[in-house]
């Protein structure tokens, strides 16, 4: 089945600096790979998600890259706010078989200190 | 119908005893999730339905575990003979099938949160 490794575990950056999380996966069946951001207590919410006929996507300070050959994907923000502090998730997941639920990562707690 | 809406809130439980929680997807939604988060770990996968249909079960899933979808709407997640090691935070969510727009989009509802004593 599909494996997703995540990087780094904890992140801490300054406000207005950049943050970047990494993941990488295992099947080669994956195609749609979304980043989930989780406040502490909250519900997984969808942030931004990619598929695997484009190889990046932005909406407004978040961005996410992927690298099909490489089999791994980035999630990028650029000028960090307070409220960006959470968690965030990796995942993939492809459309049949066992590759058709969504694996996850094992998340990213990023810190944006004032 | 404004997402995904879990029940009980919050469980506590003692060990051996059985627990149920219910998931109410989005109401246009034929497929149905069911994950476990433990703390600081991203979410782990359980099973899935499209519509009444379950169509994979994690191999972590024990027998004690057992879901349903008898309608083909919400869902049920039963734990039987419950243990510590079962206290997590159980989340349901919903998509719509591939080949349409938007699918594989996952919505979450807000968990179940077990605590077995």
């Amino acid at each position: 089945g599909e494996n997703v490794e995540q990087h780094p575990s904890t992140l801490s950056v300054q406000e207005g600096d950049s943050a970047v999380i990494k993941c990488t996966y295992s099947d080669s069946a994956s195609n749609y790979f979304p980043w989930y951001k989780q406040e502490l207590g909250k519900r997984p919410q969808l942030i931004i998600d990619i598929r695997s006929n484009v190889g990046e996507k932005k909406d407004q300070r978040i961005a996410v890259t992927l690298n099909k050959t490489a089999k791994h994907f980035s999630l990028h923000i650029t000028e960090t706010q307070p409220e960006d502090s959470a968690v965030y998730f990796c995942a993939a997941k492809g459309d049949t078989g066992t590759a058709s639920k969504l694996t996850f990562g094992t998340g990213t707690r990023l810190q944006v200190t004032l | 119908d404004t997402g995904v809406s879990q029940d009980p809130r919050h469980k506590i439980t003692k060990r051996g005893q059985n627990v149920t929680f219910r998931c109410d997807p989005i109401s246009e939604h034929n497929r149905l999730y069911w994950y476990r988060q433990t703390l600081g770990q991203g979410p782990e996968f359980l099973t899935y339905f499209q519509n009444e249909a379950q169509l994979e079960k994690s191999r972590l899933l024990s027998d004690r575990f057992s879901a349903e979808r008898p309608k083909g709407s919400f869902s049920t997640l039963e734990i039987q003979r419950t243990e510590q090691g079962d206290s997590a935070m159980y989340l349901c969510a919903s998509s719509l099938a591939g080949g349409r727009s938007g699918a594989n989009v996952l919505t979450f509802g807000a968990g179940s949160r077990l605590t077995v004593l």
